[in-house]
Order: structure tokens, then sequence, then C-alpha cells
């Protein structure tokens, strides 16, 4: 079936840095582009960035420019996100999500589980 | 493109018939407006896609409808699981938008 599990997060100290991994099964993933969102505690959904299918776009919310880095390894069916410089208010639920392709746009309609990233002291 | 929620929370019964609201700050391609049911530690869920078409597995009690800046999710008999936060989403131009979402609560 189609899915995304994703792995990763946890706690770091504020200026550290951390990959998350969402691996994608169930379709063709060369086929979707790929996105990240984040849900600070108790707050609404807030989208990071997407990747296009063979990597040829990026897009980043504007919190996100410079310090955030989304790829993917279309041979491993996955895709990442790098976090550096991590600050107390980067604390949230990280969620990856399967996204449009060029013939469907269902939106973000698939999501992977959910990993928490802890910044502290 | 900013949207906007209405209301922040909703009190409703089961049985009775909910209407959740988002509003776009600039005119979207109905194509790309979505809704979402979220539920406390879970991940969200995608209702309706299209503005008004209803996901996989979706009951036909979740309608979507709107056009333009007006967007409108309905559930038209409400069931006890759906007691959740709704969000909209738009995705026709980037970045991507969240509403604020719509607390349903008994």
């Amino acid at each position: 079936q189609v899915q995304l599990v994703q792995s990763g997060g946890g706690l770091v100290k504020p200026g550290g840095s951390l990959r998350l991994s969402c691996a994608a099964s169930g379709f063709t993933f060369t086929e979707h582009y790929m996105s990240w969102i984040r849900q600070v505690p108790g707050k609404g959904l807030e989208w990071v960035s997407y990747i296009s299918g063979r990597s040829r776009y990026t897009n980043y919310a504007d919190f996100a420019k410079g310090r955030f880095t989304i790829s993917r390894d279309n041979a491993k069916n996955s895709v990442y996100l790098q976090i550096n410089n991590l600050r107390p208010d980067d604390t949230a639920v990280y969620y990856c999500a399967r996204d449009v392709s060029d013939y469907q746009y269902h939106g973000l309609d698939v999501w992977g589980q959910g990993t928490t990233v802890t910044v502290s002291s | 493109i900013v949207l906007t929620q209405s209301p922040d929370t909703l009190s409703v019964s089961p049985g009775e018939r909910a209407t959740l609201s988002c509003r776009t700050s600039q005119s979207v391609d109905s194509t790309f407006l979505a809704w979402y049911q979220q539920k406390p530690g879970q991940a969200p869920r995608l209702l309706i896609y299209g503005a008004s078409s209803r996901a996989t597995g979706i009951p036909d009690r979740f309608s979507g409808s709107g056009s333009g800046t007006d967007f409108t999710l309905t559930i038209s008999r409400l069931e006890p699981e759906d007691f959740a936060v709704y969000y909209c989403l738009q995705y026709v131009s980037s970045p991507r938008t969240f509403g604020q979402g719509t607390k349903l609560e008994l």
C-alpha cells in the first residue's frame, strides 16, 4: 500500500543540526513532488518545503530559507530535510507528504506518521 | 496567499450539520484547494481535493464547494468521530499555505 515512513528527529541542542528522512513505498516515487510540513505543539500546520520528482525544482517557506535543505534519493525512494543551526522555535512535529504529480493534483494526499524535533539545551 | 478559516471553533452536536469556511486573500483555482482533518496525536488526513472531490474512503457526509476566494467544507450529519480540527490548503502557488484551522467541538 502507499505509505511514507519517517525517521530521524529527537532532542538537539540549539545550534545543532539534524536530518529527517522519509521512505516512500507503494507508488512511483519519481512522479511526485514531495513536501515537508511542520506543526508546533498546539498550533496549526505550516508548510516548509517541496522538491520536484527529479530534484529540478525546490521551494521553501520564508522561515526555512538558508537553514533548511530538502533533497531526495530516488534510488532509495526517500526524501530528506536537513536543518542546520537549530533554534528552540524549530521545535515541532515534522511531517513528510506526497505532493502533486504532472497528472494528479490531489494536494498533499499521503502523509508520514510525523517525527518530533525538540530543540533545547 | 493567506487563507483565513472561520469560525476558529464551532460547537455542534452529533447529527447536526457543520459548515466551515475558508477565504483566500486572492483568487485560487479551485483545482488546487484541499481540506484536511486532524485528530490529536495523528497526522492530517486528506478529505477533499480540487475543492469538491472526496478523497478515497471519505464518507459522503463530507462535501466541499466554492470558487474564487470563498470555499466551504460541509459535514451533513456529524458523527462522534468527526470532532477534530479541520484545515484548508492552497497548493496553486508557492509557498503552499494552510488556514489556521477550525476546531469542531462537542
